[in-house]
């Protein structure tokens, strides 16, 4: 019920193209949706969040699909660039203080140059 | 000026030994977190703590102790290292409110060596 599972766990894109990233969840009562973005060296960053009563979010070349009925959302990197390259993670939550953050288990994309 | 900032950023010590990870948030925040990153980069939330309350302790061993001073620190004192404690520990902060989305704030990471 607490999980979020994530797809894939790495993932190579040609420079210029699109690249996916899946996560689905099962607990319905999940009201916020962020993807974070991880460098190495680095902590996971806030990139892009959707909340369920909007189908889609868009920002710059990257936009969140959200799909609430089969319980799925995705990550889409549009022209990706060689600087995508990082570890993404989906998240989902409650918006309540006490509960935490689940996060799925993060996917490796590197872009060819 | 780092808004979460974490000392060492890395730590090599033998197993048996205790070591403390400290953090610091200047953001204001109410709520600040322990995550564990392991080498396949899974992020496992350890603690989390709201206005110096322990809110969530996950299923950790106990040989992990947080502290939490005041809102804007949290500490980490791990006693007995093992191997298998060998990982990245992030600590992280959110405004936590229940208006607001839970927004969370990395800190760069203390890698943890246990030889």
């Amino acid at each position: 019920q607490q999980q979020v599972k994530q797809s894939p766990q790495s993932l190579i894109v040609q420079k210029g193209g699109i690249s996916i990233i899946n996560c689905a969840y099962e607990n319905t009562a999940f009201d916020y949706f962020p993807w974070y973005q991880q460098f190495p060296g680095k902590g996971p960053a806030l990139l892009i969040a959707i909340r369920p009563d909007v189908s889609e979010k868009k920002e710059g070349r990257f936009t969140i699909s959200f799909n609430k009925s089969a319980k799925q959302f995705s990550l889409h990197i549009m022209d990706s660039q060689p600087g995508d390259s990082a570890t993404y993670f989906c998240a989902a939550s409650r918006t309540n203080r006490d509960d935490k953050i689940i996060f799925g288990k993060g996917t490796r994309l590197h872009i060819l140059p | 000026d780092t808004a979460v900032s974490q000392t060492p950023k890395y730590l090599v010590t033998q197993m048996g030994n205790d070591k403390s990870i400290k953090c610091e948030q200047n953001l204001g925040h109410d709520t600040m977190y322990w995550y564990k990153q392991d080498s396949k980069k899974f992020l496992k939330i350890m603690f989390s703590y709201n206005n110096k309350e322990l809110i969530i302790n996950e299923t950790v061993p106990n040989r992990f102790s947080p502290k939490s001073p005041d809102k804007a620190h949290l500490n980490l004192h791990i006693n007995s290292l093992e191997l298998g404690d060998s990982a990245v520990y992030f600590c992280a902060s959110s405004q936590g409110s229940f208006s607001g989305a839970n927004v969370l704030t990395f800190g760069a990471g203390s890698r943890l060596t246990v030889l």
